[in-house]
């Protein structure tokens, strides 16, 4: 069965400084990982998302993140933090049995420090 | 596009009442899925329905229901409300095409059951 571990559940930084939310997933074969941002009060957002094209991954407002095969890890970066960056992240596998089924972990709370 | 909507933003109920929220996914995408957000359970997938049929369902009690209609808008139906089932509805839709398990979430529906 698929899951994910967000291994930590805040995470604090100053503006301007690299960010980095850390994702260990389990799957029995090759998933289809994401991350999604969900700003205070709002739905959530689609950052990035990882299916085997590329192991390093870019999504919008300069997020990336790398699959690690041998990590088993789609830990979420980036250069430097912004205020509007602030905001809860999620790491999320895709159960691959046409279902459509998102498995969520249990999220990261980024703070950002001017 | 218009992105997912879902209706209404707030709800307040009591226990034992029924409530039904409602989801229109964005134009083309025939698939709606519905997941629960709760602080201590965080993020749980309740059903899936592509063309009117259920397709999955979560580990959530009968008194959790969902339809499709034929343009792909859906409900979903609490029934018997429990104190517990105050949360944060979030419903998602994905296209059916390379990018099927790329969901798109509308804003929720926060229900507070008192």
């Amino acid at each position: 069965a698929q899951s994910v571990t967000q291994l930590d559940s805040h995470v604090s930084v100053s503006e301007g400084t690299p960010v980095l939310l850390r994702c260990n997933y389990s799957s029995s074969y090759s998933p289809s990982l994401f991350w999604y941002v969900q700003h205070p009060n709002k739905g959530l957002q689609l950052l990035l998302k990882y299916t085997s094209a590329a192991t390093l991954v870019k999504g919008i407002n300069g997020f990336e993140a790398e699959f690690k095969k041998s990590e088993t890890s789609f830990h979420l970066t980036k250069p430097s933090a912004h205020m509007s960056d602030a905001a809860e992240y999620f790491c999320v596998v895709s159960v691959e049995d046409s279902s459509y089924k998102l498995i969520f972990g249990s999220g990261t709370r980024l703070l950002v420090r001017p | 596009k218009a992105g997912v909507t879902q209706t209404p933003r707030y709800l307040i109920k009591t226990r034992g009442q029924q409530v039904t929220l409602s989801c229109s996914p964005i134009s083309g995408h025939r698939s709606v899925s519905w997941y629960q957000q709760t602080p201590g359970q965080g993020l749980q997938f309740l059903f899936e329905y592509f063309s009117e049929t259920q397709r999955n369902k979560g580990n959530f009690p009968g008194r959790f229901s969902g339809r499709q209609f034929s343009n792909s808008r859906s409900e979903m139906n609490v029934s018997t409300l429990e104190l517990g089932d105050s949360a944060l509805y979030l419903c998602a839709s994905s296209s059916s095409g390379a990018n099927y398990n790329e969901q798109f979430f509308g804003p929720g529906t926060r229900l507070t059951v008192l």
